[in-house]
């Protein structure tokens, strides 16, 4: 299976700041990546697909870019509703389809 | 408006076999490029990608849990079932569906259900 690596696990920021998240696949992978945010007791909502598109209705602030292995997705100025947990996910292999272990983004 | 939404158990016993039901709204599972998947999520944990079944039939599982694992559609009734043979505690987790519409060849979960939680325990 293709591991999905995302760095840090964890971040400290504050409303207003530029965050950057990444994510980084064991193989190349194309432009297969997803990018999720999740909030507690909630399912997954998806931002980005396919590295760098934006999902309707997912404000601008958000971004994703990267091809082959290493990815990003940014948040250009930080909401204090964005302060979720963050997944990517790759779909080079489908079916097989896997996850990055996740990053925390918490209020400094 | 896609819906979907998991049911079944809360709460299993070690050794059971765990069945969940996805009924969905919004879109058929006869149409092409339509597909739904099952996700799960251990307590405090990472997303794994469980099992997938396509407009066609076509049924994929994961490699880790195949053995264990059987998906199954009624279209008729817009459900999707998931069986998980010889549960043990550490499958413990908040369930999910989701929908993959793969008409674009990107395979991306656009709409979740809001997840069921399974406890495993004796």
């Amino acid at each position: 299976d293709i591991q999905m690596t995302q760095s840090p696990s964890s971040l400290s920021a504050s409303v207003g700041d530029r965050v950057t998240i990444t994510c980084r696949a064991s193989q190349s992978i194309s432009s297969y990546l997803n990018w999720y945010q999740q909030k507690p007791g909630k399912a997954p909502k998806l931002l980005i697909y396919a590295a760098s598109s934006l999902q309707s209705g997912v404000p601008s602030r958000f971004s994703g870019s990267g091809s082959g292995t290493d990815f990003t997705l940014t948040i250009s100025s930080l909401q204090p509703e964005d302060f979720a947990t963050y997944y990517c996910q790759q779909s080079y292999s489908t079916p097989q389809i896997t996850f990055g272990q996740g990053t925390r983004l918490e209020i400094k | 408006q896609v819906t979907l939404r998991e049911s079944g158990p809360a709460l299993v016993k070690p050794t059971q076999t765990l069945t969940l039901t996805c009924t969905f709204s919004g879109f058929s599972l006869s149409t092409s490029g339509m597909c739904v998947s099952w996700i799960r999520q251990p307590p405090g944990k990472a997303l794994e990608w469980l099992a997938r079944i396509d407009w066609d039939d076509d049924k994929y599982y994961s490699t880790s849990l195949k053995t264990r694992l059987t998906i199954s559609k009624d279209t008729s009734k817009n459900q999707v079932v998931l069986t998980m043979t010889n549960m043990d505690p550490v499958d413990t987790a908040t369930y999910y569906c989701a929908r993959i519409d793969d008409s674009s060849g990107q395979y991306y979960f656009d709409y979740w259900g809001q997840g069921t939680l399974v406890t495993v325990s004796s």
